[in-house]
């Protein structure tokens, strides 16, 4: 079946950074965007930014611009979100969702990866 | 970057409706039809409702419709049901950052 499967939680330094995995299966990974969403605990969701599988292009919410890093490896079909710096703002479960081509909605999510950010 | 504003609470009892307004501007909902609603359970990942305003993806029941006048977009839920209880967040592209807005988020308990 169709999924997003991302990596486990982890536990950071402030200043230090974290790279988030999002294992795509069971469709054609080039064929769709990535966009990376995050929710800090109890608040609503927040747009990260996206990557296209096909070409690498990517676009990224101006308030994480110079602090975050979108990846794709088109050969294992798996996406990637670096993140620098972190704060304990940063503190929040992550999640990767495919896009529906062209309408800025997400289908697809994966289960979400708690990244806390903690002295 | 600006959060799209929905009431906190919405509430009805079985088999009534309910409608969860999402305002913005004309920058971002009022501009374009990329309007989307997600469901999300406590502790799960959203789940996709409605696209394009008023889109349903496959399987999801067509109690839930949406739709859209001026800066303000529209979920109704029909015949609610227990399982209707969750939080209901819209999105919307907003052109002038070329970025995806979420709304703050809506409550909607089953009375």
């Amino acid at each position: 079946q169709v999924q997003l499967v991302q990596s486990g939680a982890e536990v950071k330094k402030p200043g230090a950074s974290v790279k988030v995995s999002c294992k795509a299966s069971g469709y054609t990974f080039t064929s769709y965007g990535i966009s990376w969403v995050r929710q800090a605990p109890g608040q609503g969701l927040e747009w990260m930014g996206w990557i296209s599988a096909y070409n690498g292009n990517t676009n990224y919410a101006q308030k994480l611009q110079g602090r975050v890093t979108m990846t794709t490896d088109t050969s294992t079909s798996t996406a990637y979100m670096e993140l620098r710096s972190l704060r304990s703002d940063d503190t929040a479960v992550y999640y990767c969702a495919r896009e529906i081509a062209e309408s800025d909605a997400f289908d697809i999510w994966g289960q979400g990866t708690m990244v806390t950010v903690s002295s | 970057q600006s959060a799209l504003t929905q009431p906190p609470s919405a509430s009805g009892s079985p088999g009534q409706s309910v409608t969860i307004s999402c305002t913005g501007t004309s920058s971002d909902v009022g501009g374009y039809n990329y309007v989307s609603w997600y469901q999300q359970h406590p502790g799960k990942a959203p789940k996709l409702m409605i696209y394009e305003v008023s889109k349903r993806p496959s399987g999801v029941p067509d109690r839930f419709s949406g739709s859209k006048s001026g800066n303000t977009a529209s979920l109704t839920v029909s015949g609610l049901q227990a399982e209707d209880e969750a939080d209901y967040y819209c999105s919307s592209y907003a052109g002038s950052n070329n970025s995806l807005d979420f709304g703050t988020g809506t409550k909607v308990t089953v009375l």
